[in-house]
């Protein structure tokens, strides 16, 4: 089994400010991606960034990046300069593979005050 | 536009009674999984495919049956509606390795079921 946990139910940030969101995960799979989503008011879920297991080197998209410490499994999300239309629910997810499924933590509600 | 319809949007069913939520993808993804998502809480998985004619379960499949006759389509069906089965469903799809399509899994917009 898969487990992914997120242990910040409610963060919030000022705008321009950075943030970051945390995850750990465990599974026994040596095969997996990591992915962090976005669900804003509207539902949509929304692909933020994702990180293969197999690299090393941290994925970065624009404003969002990631620590990947394979290791500890850990993968946190880092928010720099908070916009806020960043305010939605933040998922962590780790896909397997193999069985081509994912599994979701619970979330992180985030809020950016202007 | 390309995606997940998910149909209906809201439901509202009395305990016992049952229904299918539709779920269809035009992107030709061979995998498709349903989740739902109570307040405050991640999506569970309840059951996927990762073709057609091939199904099996995810964490939470009770009280849930689905069926995969073709590539497009995933329904859920509810056998015989309860309370606690009042939540947010979601389908997605993916292709045969999700990590490596632009987006991921691509989701649906959600249905919210409320069972009274």
């Amino acid at each position: 089994a898969q487990t992914v946990t997120q242990s910040q139910p409610e963060m919030s940030v000022q705008e321009a400010e950075t943030v970051t969101l945390s995850c750990t995960y465990d599974t026994s799979e040596s095969n997996y991606y990591l992915f962090w989503y976005k669900q804003p008011p509207s539902r949509q879920m929304i692909l933020v960034i994702r990180q293969e297991a197999y690299k090393q080197q941290n994925a970065t998209e624009n404003r969002f990046s990631v620590n990947f410490q394979k290791a500890a499994k850990s993968f946190s999300l880092k928010i720099s300069d908070s916009q806020l239309g960043d305010t939605a629910m933040y998922f962590c997810a780790l896909y397997n593979t193999n069985a081509g499924k994912s599994t979701f933590g619970d979330g992180t509600t985030l809020t950016v005050k202007p | 536009n390309a995606g997940v319809t998910q149909t209906p949007k809201f439901q509202v069913l009395k305990t016992g009674q049952s229904m299918t939520l539709q779920c269809a993808q035009d992107m030709n993804h061979e995998y498709m999984s349903w989740y739902r998502q109570d307040p405050g809480m991640g999506l569970r998985l309840i059951h996927y495919s990762v073709g057609a004619g091939i199904t099996d379960q995810g964490e939470v499949p009770n009280g849930y049956n689905v069926s995969r006759s073709t590539t497009e389509d995933f329904p859920l069906r509810l056998l015989s509606a309860a309370p606690s089965q009042t939540s947010v469903y979601f389908c997605a799809s993916s292709k045969r390795n999700a990590a490596t399509s632009p987006y991921g899994y691509t989701f649906g917009s959600g249905t919210r079921l409320t069972v009274v």
